[in-house]
């Protein structure tokens, strides 16, 4: 079946440690994008990625690095220097069609993330 | 800027029909979506307007006017799993394929 694994579901970590979330799709869509989403909130953009070896910044890209080393993966590295990590964590991806303005975001379960 | 207003949250009967509504101050945008999320869910995809107008499937439809810079979703014949939270979201106008969310309006469907 094709679609978006997140690893894990759960995490938690001390403050102060980088954690790397994992995001893997097996979908051959070109655009990954990860998103943050805090409770009773809407989704905020990371970062996303159209294409292998090359990701640009989201509206809150401060305290998270990212890499696209291959079309199936986009692992999200939360640093220490976010300030607030704790949140849902959410990865997704589509399929980029030239001419096309416009394509769904197929979504991960999510990792919730918790810093103790 | 950009942004996307919906109501916090929206309650209704089961069997009955609900409006969410979106306004955005927003422009340059190619269409406006929606998607639902169950609690501790992932989003999927409900519908896209690319054009004003009304955008049926099975019991939702979606409509926008650009000139009022106005979008709804309608849900029919609600039963008890549509409870979940529903975001409008616009595709911006570059390259990019971004979506720029809505902070979501949370519907409670009652017996």
């Amino acid at each position: 079946d094709g679609g978006i694994t997140q690893s894990p579901k759960y995490l938690f970590r001390k403050e102060g440690q980088n954690v790397t979330l994992s995001c893997e799709q097996n979908l051959n869509h070109d655009a990954m994008y990860w998103y943050r989403q805090d409770p009773g909130q809407g989704l905020r953009l990371i970062y996303y990625s159209q294409i292998v070896n090359d990701f640009q910044k989201g509206d809150i890209a401060e305290g998270y690095s990212v890499s696209r080393e291959k079309k199936e993966s986009f692992p999200l590295t939360v640093t220490s220097a976010q300030k607030n990590p704790t949140a849902f964590y959410l990865c997704a991806s589509s399929i980029t069609l030239a001419g096309s303005p416009y394509n769904e975001q197929f979504f991960g379960p999510g990792t919730r993330l918790t810093v103790l | 800027g950009q942004s996307l207003e919906q109501p916090s949250e929206v309650t209704a009967v089961e069997g009955a029909i609900v409006q969410i509504n979106c306004t955005y101050q927003t422009s340059g945008f190619y269409g406006l979506s929606w998607y639902q999320q169950h609690d501790g869910g992932a989003p999927t995809f409900l519908s896209y307007n690319a054009l004003d107008g009304l955008e049926e499937t099975g019991r939702f439809s979606s409509f926008l006017s650009r000139s009022d810079s106005y979008g709804y979703l309608l849900l029919q014949e609600l039963q008890m799993k549509d409870s979940a939270s529903y975001f409008c979201a616009v595709s911006w106008m570059d390259s990019s394929y971004k979506l720029i969310f809505g902070s979501g309006t949370r519907l409670l469907v009652r017996p």
